[in-house]
């Protein structure tokens, strides 16, 4: 039973254009959302968070946008550029109890083609 | 600010013995992290310690696997007797504990 869900395993974006990334969720005890990025041979780095109370957070080139009642979020990237092709995680918390460890999905690989 | 640091980067073992991995978090982070990457997979977690002490280890498969945590820092994450299906990447995270996690480069398993 996956709460988390990427559905796209691949993207491909052409250097300067938007990238768009897209991550569902079905635990509605999920308050705050994350995206990790990750290169080979190197753990997930940190990108961009949101906090369920917000449906908006901006970062330079990186935008999340939570949708609760549709339980969506997604990562825009404007410009994309060559060093954005990695795999991205989208990752979730419910924070309960001082439990708060993420749930990822299966991440989505960006392409970024020049 | 030195990173979370793992060791060994590489292992690899025949089914049914035993391996260890140990982990270095960053400095002053109580919060601590096993998480378990299958190819192709999302990182799922093990383990999470509060200081020296389990938070959750509900995913843990305990029959086999045990992780400890001595004095609130280092820990090692150790798996007797390995599987085939326990071939991943096995990460290392800590955090302050607001729920942003800060992952090390892992360690690649592969059990033959």
């Amino acid at each position: 039973d996956q709460q988390v869900k990427q559905n796209s395993p691949s993207l491909s974006v052409q250097e300067g254009r938007i990238s768009i990334l897209n991550c569902d969720y079905t635990n509605s005890m999920f308050d705050y959302f994350l995206w990790y990025k990750k290169y080979p041979a190197e753990g997930p780095t940190f990108l961009i968070s949101i906090s369920s109370i917000k449906d908006k957070n901006e970062d330079g080139r990186f935008t999340v946008f939570l949708n609760k009642s549709a339980k969506h979020l997604s990562l825009h990237i404007v410009p994309s550029q060559p060093g954005d092709s990695a795999v991205y995680f989208c990752a979730a918390s419910d924070g309960g109890g001082g439990a708060d460890g993420l749930t990822f999905g299966k991440g989505t690989h960006l392409i970024i083609q020049p | 600010e030195a990173g979370v640091a793992q060791s060994p980067r590489y292992k690899i073992i025949e089914k049914r013995q035993s391996v260890a991995f140990w982990c270095n978090p960053i400095s002053g982070h109580a919060t601590l992290y096993w998480y378990q990457q299958i190819l192709g997979q999302g990182p799922k977690l093990l383990i999470q310690f509060q200081n020296n002490g389990v938070v959750d280890d509900s995913q843990l498969p305990k029959d086999r696997f045990s992780a400890e945590r001595l004095k609130g820092v280092d820990s090692t994450l150790k798996i007797q007797p390995a599987k085939l299906e326990d071939s991943a990447v096995y990460l290392c995270a800590s955090s302050l504990g607001q729920g942003l996690l800060y992952f090390g480069p892992g360690t690649r398993l592969t059990v033959t």
